[in-house]
């Protein structure tokens, strides 16, 4: 079953502007993630947001996870041709040590 | 090594064959995981083993055969597969419990196309 559902489903922006996207959830979690995946390749890990933290930074990226309204988002700042890929938020069920489940993705393109 | 190596990156097989998926870890991670992904889709969990051990079948069918012979590898045996098994396969590891920061570890993947 899916967990996380992101928005927008496809974005393109020119380089060096700024890029936000959306993660919403239904259930309660132990923490979320962020991966990217470039076209038809394994998934990179981003950043992981633990469920007590509201934001969090790592180089451009910026994260904020709101637990009331099960969301969170995902700023990448000055973006480059190469932040072209699909991105996915993905979520890990505060039942117990549940394995990772991921959102729909958003593509983002980058045009230079 | 930090990398998850998956093998072979690409598959063409029969309906009527017998292949596998071969995937391997050195980092220590104790929990390896298969997911299935079609193409504009998300990954898609199928099986997860934690301590070697099978934990999770998210109910794949039984032509899907995980095996994992020991903490660092981790296999997946097809056998008489249908074209719509068609997907990208990936393998991922981790720490068991998931607080660790780095997530998961994920394989480039295998491309696999039933005809």
């Amino acid at each position: 079953s899916q967990q996380g559902e992101e928005d927008p489903q496809a974005l393109s922006i020119q380089e060096g502007e700024n890029a936000t996207m959306n993660c919403s959830y239904k259930t309660s979690i132990n923490n979320l993630q962020w991966y990217r995946q470039n076209s038809g390749r394994g998934l990179v890990h981003l950043i992981l947001i633990r469920s007590n933290e509201r934001e969090k930074h790592s180089g451009r990226l910026r994260v904020t996870l709101d637990t009331s309204k099960k969301s969170s988002s995902l700023l990448i700042t000055a973006s480059r041709a190469a932040d072209t890929a699909s991105y996915f938020c993905a979520t890990d069920e505060y039942s117990g040590n549940t394995p990772l489940v991921f959102g729909k993705g958003t593509r983002l393109s980058v045009i230079a | 090594d930090t990398e998850v190596t998956q093998t072979p990156k690409h598959l063409v097989m029969g309906m009527t064959n017998k292949k596998s998926l071969k995937c391997e870890q050195h980092m220590g991670h104790r929990a390896m995981y298969w997911y299935k992904q079609k193409a504009k889709k998300p990954p898609e969990l199928m099986f997860v083993y934690s301590y070697e051990k099978l934990s999770i079948n998210e109910s794949v069918p039984s032509r899907f055969s995980p095996e994992c012979p020991n903490s660092s590898l981790l296999n997946l045996h097809l056998h008489a597969l249908q074209p719509e098994d068609s997907a990208l396969y990936l393998c991922a590891s981790s720490q068991p419990d998931g607080t660790v920061d780095d997530g998961y570890t994920f394989g480039s993947g295998t491309r696999l196309t039933v005809v």
